[in-house]
């Protein structure tokens, strides 16, 4: 079935550094992908999206790029900030089938 | 406008009680999907209800049941609870199913812990 592997955490970065959270997936068809976002003691809220090959989702200074060719949706940030600590799903749909998720990966940041 | 709002935040059961989790939807939402979340692991699907009917399921055993009532709200239901069914117990609403199952907004969680 359909599947989606993140890099394991926790990942540590100081104020300021550079983020990639790595994101693959293993999907029959044309899935869209997405990144999701919880914060400690919140509900998952959508981070971006991206529906087809090629496409570059962002948001808050987060993107993410949907290569076919190497079936990745890796996220990027190019200077985190302590507010941005939170755990990362990376998210698969095809259709009208259910999310399916990741195992998510903790990110700490601290000042 | 109230998001998804679910109750209890926290919950603590034995094992072989039953227990029954409600989940308002945002306004305006139909569709109601429930997610089951253990430690260190993302979120996997439990079933969606739309038009008080459970529409899709996921690979959960029959001990876990649900129910939509005519104001959209849920609520899931597990019977005989084991150890394994301590979780975050995340409720995500949305309009329309079979429409699409992108633009899901997901509440804050209930935390079952079973003794």
């Amino acid at each position: 079935g359909d599947s989606v592997t993140q890099m394991e955490g926790p990942v540590t970065l100081s104020e300021e550094a550079f983020l990639t959270i790595n994101c693959t997936y293993t999907a029959t068809g044309y899935p869209s992908l997405f990144w999701y976002v919880q914060y400690p003691g919140e509900g998952l809220q959508l981070l971006l999206k991206a529906t087809k090959a090629d496409d570059k989702g962002s948001n808050k200074g987060f993107e993410a790029t949907y290569r076919k060719e190497t079936t990745s949706f890796h996220l990027e940030k190019g200077s985190v900030q302590v507010s941005d600590s939170a755990v990362y799903f990376c998210a698969l749909i095809k259709g009208n089938t259910p999310l399916v998720f990741g195992k998510g990966t903790r990110l700490s940041v601290i000042a | 406008d109230a998001g998804v709002t679910q109750s209890p935040t926290h919950l603590i059961k034995t094992r072989g009680q039953q227990v029954t989790l409600r989940c308002s939807p945002k306004s305006g939402h139909d569709t109601v999907s429930w997610y089951q979340q253990a430690l260190g692991q993302g979120p996997q699907f439990i079933f969606q209800y739309y038009e008080e009917e459970e529409r899709q399921r996921g690979n959960f055993p029959d001990r876990f049941s649900g129910h939509q009532f005519p104001n959209y709200s849920s609520e899931l239901n597990v019977n005989a609870l084991l150890l394994g069914d301590s979780a975050l117990y995340l409720c995500a609403s949305s309009l329309a199913a079979g429409v699409t199952n992108e633009k899901l907004f997901f509440g804050s969680g209930t935390q079952l812990s079973v003794l």
